[in-house]
């Protein structure tokens, strides 16, 4: 069945750069997506990107794909503090309908 | 900006009891979804509805049901709670956009503890 994976914690220093990283199954994805989570709060769209873009960047935030590989990434230029969240991968794929699966999300730790 | 809202930041229920939770949207959306997020499992689809009185069985419907009488508003029923359903709930619902990309926009959570 259709499936996203992604790590669970990553760790890194204020100004530095965090890449969070997925993997999905579903080889009929067409958008990709991805949410953040601040504590306390519900998931809130950050970015996403059709399946026939390879990168989409956005101010801070670039984010690749690797169909081929079914690899997903999302670059954090300068963390910051306030980019300390969870970050969900999400993929939309077809199963008599489409739907949102989502990954099991990475917590970001950003160190001042 | 969407507004998603959750009646219930934080919920304590004894087992066996009838739980409510409710949902509304302002954005005349017309889907609607109960997820729940555990540690380490990310989020479940429980049931979503693309339409006032339409129902759909998610991933893990069991133990849940859900009422949608009105457009906005979509409401999970736990119909008797047990330990197992002490989670993190989240309502979201979906704007049109293109046939195949379903931007969600999440309400804050309930928290749910059963006792």
């Amino acid at each position: 069945g259709e499936d996203v994976e992604q790590s669970l914690f990553l760790s890194v220093r204020e100004g530095d750069s965090s890449v969070i990283n997925c993997t999905y199954t579903d080889s009929s994805s067409t958008y990709l997506y991805w949410y953040k989570q601040e504590p306390g709060a519900g998931l809130q769209l950050l970015t996403y990107i059709f399946s026939n873009m390879d990168m989409k960047q956005d101010q801070r935030l670039t984010v690749l794909l690797n169909k081929k590989d079914k690899h997903l990434s999302l670059r954090i230029a300068d963390t910051q503090t306030g980019d300390s969240a969870i970050y969900f991968c999400a993929e939309s794929a077809y199963t008599g309908g489409f739907k949102t699966i989502f990954g099991a999300g990475t917590r970001l730790f950003v160190k001042a | 900006d969407v507004k998603v809202t959750q009646s219930s930041r934080y919920l304590v229920k004894r087992t066996g009891e009838k739980v409510f939770l409710e949902c509304v949207q302002d954005m005349d959306h017309e889907n609607m979804f109960w997820y729940r997020q555990d540690p380490g499992l990310g989020l479940r689809l429980i049931y979503f509805s693309y339409d006032v009185k339409m129902k759909e069985k998610g991933d893990i419907p069991e133990g849940y049901s859900v009422s949608r009488e009105k457009k906005e508003r979509f409401s999970l029923i736990l119909e008797s709670a047990s330990t197992n359903q002490t989670s993190m709930y989240l309502c979201a619902s979906s704007s049109p956009g293109e046939a195949t990309n379903e931007k969600l926009f999440f309400g804050s959570g309930t928290q749910l503890s059963v006792l």
